[in-house]
């Protein structure tokens, strides 16, 4: 069983402010880096998917960077705005194209 | 192009009934993925189904579940004798044929077992 991580759990931010989450996972056999962004009665959206090493991906107020030799990706949100908040998921798939998901981080921006 | 679709959206059984959950993917993908989310928990793998093959079902308990996924029809993920344990919401995502296969998932169904 492979292990995704991400930290931290939940987060309460001001409007405005700027926040990032952290999103740990295996080295080997690494194929691809996916992160979401789940409403609660909705169903996970795809925000990103990173594949190669110093990839960035830019949406917006949202980004997020890939370091795939140290097993990381970290995601951005610049001047968080209350409709941010969300759970964000990553998932790690492999070579065989299984997917391993985090638990997530909960993303409370306060107005 | 409509998104992924399950249904029900909710389903109610008692205990010792058969749950079957069914999933139809987005138009041109051919790849099924089963998840489950119990209380307080994220998503946690089941299956991974091609056209008519289990690709992956490491993820499945190992009596009761079942799923399959059919030339033509949606997937289906079967619970037999449901119990407890097993009111979840349950998640499907389809994904294209190709290199990297992003995943789109469905709006779940909400499984309660009384």
């Amino acid at each position: 069983i492979l292990n995704v991580e991400q930290s931290p759990q939940s987060l309460h931010v001001q409007e405005g402010d700027s926040t990032n989450f952290t999103c740990s996972f295996p080295s080997s056999n690494f194929y691809a880096l996916h992160w979401y962004r789940w409403e609660t009665a909705k169903s996970p959206e795809a925000l990103f998917v990173m594949t190669l090493n110093g990839d960035e991906k830019k949406k917006g107020r949202i980004s997020a960077t890939l370091n795939t030799k140290e097993g990381y990706s970290y995601l951005y949100i610049k001047g968080s705005q209350p409709e941010d908040s969300a759970t964000y998921l990553c998932a790690f798939s492999d070579t065989g194209n299984q997917f391993y998901f985090g638990t997530g981080t909960s993303l409370t921006v306060i107005p | 192009n409509a998104g992924v679709m399950q249904n029900p959206r909710h389903l109610v059984r008692r205990r010792g009934q058969e749950a079957r959950l069914r999933c139809s993917p987005m138009k041109g993908h051919s790849h099924v993925y089963w998840y489950r989310q119990l209380p307080e928990e994220g998503l946690k793998f089941m299956v991974y189904l091609q056209k008519e093959n289990i690709i992956d079902e490491s993820g499945m308990p190992k009596e009761r579940f079942s799923a399959e996924f059919p030339k033509e029809g949606p997937s289906i993920l079967r619970i037999q004798q449901v119990v407890r344990g097993d009111s979840a919401a349950y998640f499907c995502a389809s994904s294209p044929s190709g290199r990297v296969r992003e995943q789109y998932f469905g709006p779940g169904t909400r499984l309660t077992v009384t």
